[in-house]
């Protein structure tokens, strides 16, 4: 079956210090796959995606590469904000699953002043 | 109201009682999503509407009943749960299952069993 593994957080950071994630997914077929943000209090965001072998998707400063060598997704932002603390989540979505999404487990970020 | 809206935001309820949650959305989509977020756990799928009848029904318990009276609408009613239920309820819509359309998300109900 399908599954997403995350980096175990939380992970805390100084502002303006460098962010990476890390994603890696197991699937059957070619998925599309997708990093979403939770800030406090609030529901999932759709922060960017990537539907391809090598594409890379980027919002907000952050920016994730679809490497199916490595079956990896791994988030990165160059110099975070306080503004960014919040909880991130990978997901996936196969070809043949409509839009049904396979989540990770969440990593926490704090970025402090 | 814009988005997906859900109500409450927050419940607290014994384990005897009867509640219900609602989410709606104002988006025109025609598919509907309950989720359940647990502290350092993945995201569960508990069920998916498509055109208001039910589509997936991924082994939840069936002190959880699900309703979808239109597409705008869901609701999730709740009885006799357990203290294991405490969680994280998240709605989402999108277009149909099927098609390649992002779900958006409410912001969730935090509902604490006691």
């Amino acid at each position: 079956g399908n599954s997403v593994t995350q980096m175990e957080g939380p992970v805390t950071l100084s502002e303006e210090a460098f962010l990476t994630i890390n994603c890696t997914y197991t699937a059957t077929g070619y998925p599309s796959l997708f990093w979403y943000v939770q800030y406090p209090g609030e529901g999932l965001q759709l922060l960017l995606k990537a539907t391809k072998a090598d594409d890379k998707g980027s919002n907000k400063g952050f920016e994730a590469t679809y490497r199916k060598e490595t079956t990896s997704f791994h988030l990165e932002k160059g110099s975070v904000q306080v503004s960014d603390s919040a909880v991130y989540f990978c997901a996936l979505r196969e070809e043949t699953s409509g839009s049904r999404l396979t989540f990770g487990e969440g990593t926490q970020l704090t970025v402090n002043p | 109201e814009t988005g997906v809206t859900q109500t409450p935001r927050h419940l607290v309820m014994g384990m005897t009682n009867k509640k219900s949650l609602k989410c709606e959305q104002h988006l025109g989509h025609n598919a509907m999503y309950w989720y359940k977020q647990s502290a350092k756990k993945p995201l569960e799928l508990m069920f998916v509407y498509s055109l208001e009848e039910r589509v997936e029904n991924n082994s939840v318990p069936s002190r959880f009943s699900p309703e979808c009276p239109n597409s705008s609408h869901l609701f999730l009613h709740l009885h006799t749960l357990q203290p294991e239920d405490s969680a994280l309820y998240l709605c989402a819509s999108s277009q149909l299952p099927g098609q390649n359309y992002e779900q958006y998300f409410g912001p969730g109900t935090r509902l604490t069993v006691t």
